[in-house]
C-alpha cells in the first residue's frame, strides 16, 4: 500500500494563481481531512469528508474548495492564492466516517504564494 | 471549546535519557487521544494510538497513558536515542468529525 499520497510536494505561486493539491489513498478510508501547518499555529483544519459526496468545513475554510467524487481522491483547490496562504498542506485520512480511529497522513506540500 | 497545549515546547536531553512528554486538553470528553512525530519537512507518522477506555498503550520504548479526568496524557521515551530527535504532537477529536492538535513538543537527543 502506498498510503496517502500528496502532490506536489513543492509549489511557488503569484498572488491570484489558481491550483489544486492532490491527495488520495489506498487504504478505502472513509475519512479524509486537509490541514494547514504554520509556525506557532500547529495544524489546523481546513476541510474534511466522511465519504464520496460528502463535505464539510473546519476551522479555517476561507479560501479554499473541495469534493470528493471518489473514496480515493480528495482534491483541495485554492481559487486566488494569497500570501496568507503561504503554509504546509497535510492530508489526512482514516478508517470510518468519524473522528474514531487512527489518522495516516500524508508526506505534505508546502506552499509559497509571492 | 477543546484546547490542548503541550508543555514544554522543547526539550533536549543526553542520550540515554528516560524522558516524558505532556499533553493537556481541556474537554475530558474524548473518545481516543493520538501521539504522532514528526521529523523536520515531513509529514506525521503515528505513534501511539490510546482509546477512552484505555489507560495505556506501548510500542517499543514508547509509552502513552491517559487520564481523561485530569484531561492528560503523557509519553514516555525509555532509553533516549539521537534517532528519536523530532516534534512530537498529540491530537484528540474535537466532536464527532474534528481533530484538535497541540503546537507540539521539539525534541533533540544529544549524542
Amino acid at each position: 500500500n502506498a498510503g496517502v499520497t500528496q502532490t506536489p510536494k513543492f509549489q511557488v505561486l503569484k498572488t491570484g494563481q489558481s491550483m489544486t493539491l492532490q491527495c488520495a489513498q489506498d487504504m478505502n478510508h472513509e475519512y479524509m481531512s486537509w490541514y494547514r501547518q504554520d509556525p506557532g499555529m500547529g495544524l489546523r483544519l481546513i476541510h474534511y469528508s466522511v465519504g464520496a459526496g460528502i463535505t464539510d468545513q473546519g476551522e479555517v475554510p476561507n479560501g479554499y474548495n473541495v469534493s470528493r467524487s471518489t473514496t480515493e481522491d480528495f482534491p483541495l483547490r485554492l481559487l486566488s492564492a494569497a500570501p496568507s496562504q503561504t503554509s504546509v498542506y497535510f492530508c489526512a485520512s482514516s478508517y470510518g466516517t468519524g473522528a474514531y480511529n487512527e489518522q495516516f497522513f500524508g508526506p505534505g506540500t508546502r506552499l509559497t504564494v509571492l | 471549546k477543546q484546547e490542548v497545549t503541550q508543555i514544554p515546547a522543547a526539550l533536549s536531553v543526553p542520550e540515554g535519557e528516560n524522558l516524558v512528554l505532556n499533553c493537556s486538553f481541556t474537554d475530558s470528553a474524548i473518545y481516543n487521544l493520538q501521539w504522532f512525530r514528526q521529523d523536520p519537512g515531513k509529514g506525521l507518522t503515528s505513534l501511539l494510538l490510546i482509546q477512552s477506555s484505555q489507560r495505556e498503550q506501548t510500542s517499543g520504548r514508547l509509552n502513552a497513558s491517559l487520564d481523561k479526568s485530569s484531561g492528560r496524557s503523557t509519553l514516555y521515551i525509555a532509553a533516549s536515542q539521537p534517532g528519536d530527535s523530532a516534534t512530537y504532537l498529540c491530537a484528540v477529536p474535537s466532536g464527532t468529525y474534528k481533530y484538535i492538535f497541540g503546537t507540539g513538543t521539539r525534541l533533540k537527543v544529544l549524542a
